[in-house]
């Protein structure tokens, strides 16, 4: 079956660095992406890996291991506009003509002062 | 420029009415897809449009559900019959190129419909 996992609830203090995890079983892989998601709005993209390793982009690094099932988002320099929740989806090999994208429950992310 | 836009953003629909969803996706995107999320949950996956093609439905919970594109630009995702369980926000998002063709094929998200449904 499908499933991906990542914790419920984090929280974190502005300026230090969190780290967010999310494991996955799915059928297939075709790409792992990582979204933003601030309340009542659009989830926006931060990151993808198709391959193993780190991928930096500004505060926000994500790494990938597709032997293990294991992916997680790093965030730095944490400021309180980093409060939302962070969804990590992934991308189905086997979807159909979709390719869609199978996404966790989402963190949601707590920065305090 | 222009992002996926929505509307309505909100919607309050007694039991058993009949809703309908609008997506304006980015002009010139030929992917087109719709998910529900529930409250503190992910997106689920619903349907997918290549252009004006509905090539997946698999997501669809219900025959309720009606989902169309028929000029390969903007689409409505139409509910019939109204159920307290289909209370959620329902997101549209849309991708330039057709699913399959890259990897990477990000997709960008509209704000969503809040559908209360009483």
């Amino acid at each position: 079956g499908q499933n991906i996992d990542q914790p419920t609830e984090m929280t974190a203090t502005e300026g230090a660095i969190v780290q967010i995890n999310c494991t996955y079983q799915t059928s297939g892989f075709n790409g792992l992406f990582w979204y933003q998601q601030h309340a009542g709005e659009a989830p926006t993209f931060l990151s993808y890996n198709v391959l193993d390793g780190l991928e930096e982009k500004g505060r926000f690094s994500s790494f990938l291991s597709r032997s293990k099932g294991y992916s997680y988002l790093l965030l730095k320099e944490l400021q309180m506009k980093d409060s939302a929740s962070y969804l990590c989806a992934v991308r189905d090999l086997y979807g159909g003509a979709t390719n869609k994208l199978i996404f966790g429950t989402g963190t949601l992310l707590a920065v305090q002062p | 420029g222009a992002g996926v836009s929505q509307s309505p953003r909100y919607k309050v629909a007694k039991r058993g009415q009949d809703v309908a969803l609008r997506c304006d996706p980015i002009s010139g995107h030929v992917s087109l897809f719709w998910y529900q999320q529930a409250l503190g949950q992910g997106p689920e996956f619903l349907t997918y449009f290549q252009n004006e093609a509905q090539l997946d439905k698999s997501g669809l919970p219900s025959d309720r559900f009606f989902a169309e594109r028929p000029e390969g630009s903007v689409s409505t995702l139409k509910i019939q019959r109204t159920q307290q369980e289909d209370s959620a926000v329902y997101l549209c998002a849309s991708s330039l190129v057709k699913a399959g063709s890259s990897s990477y094929n990000e997709q960008f998200f509209g704000p969503g419909t809040r559908l209360t449904v009483l």
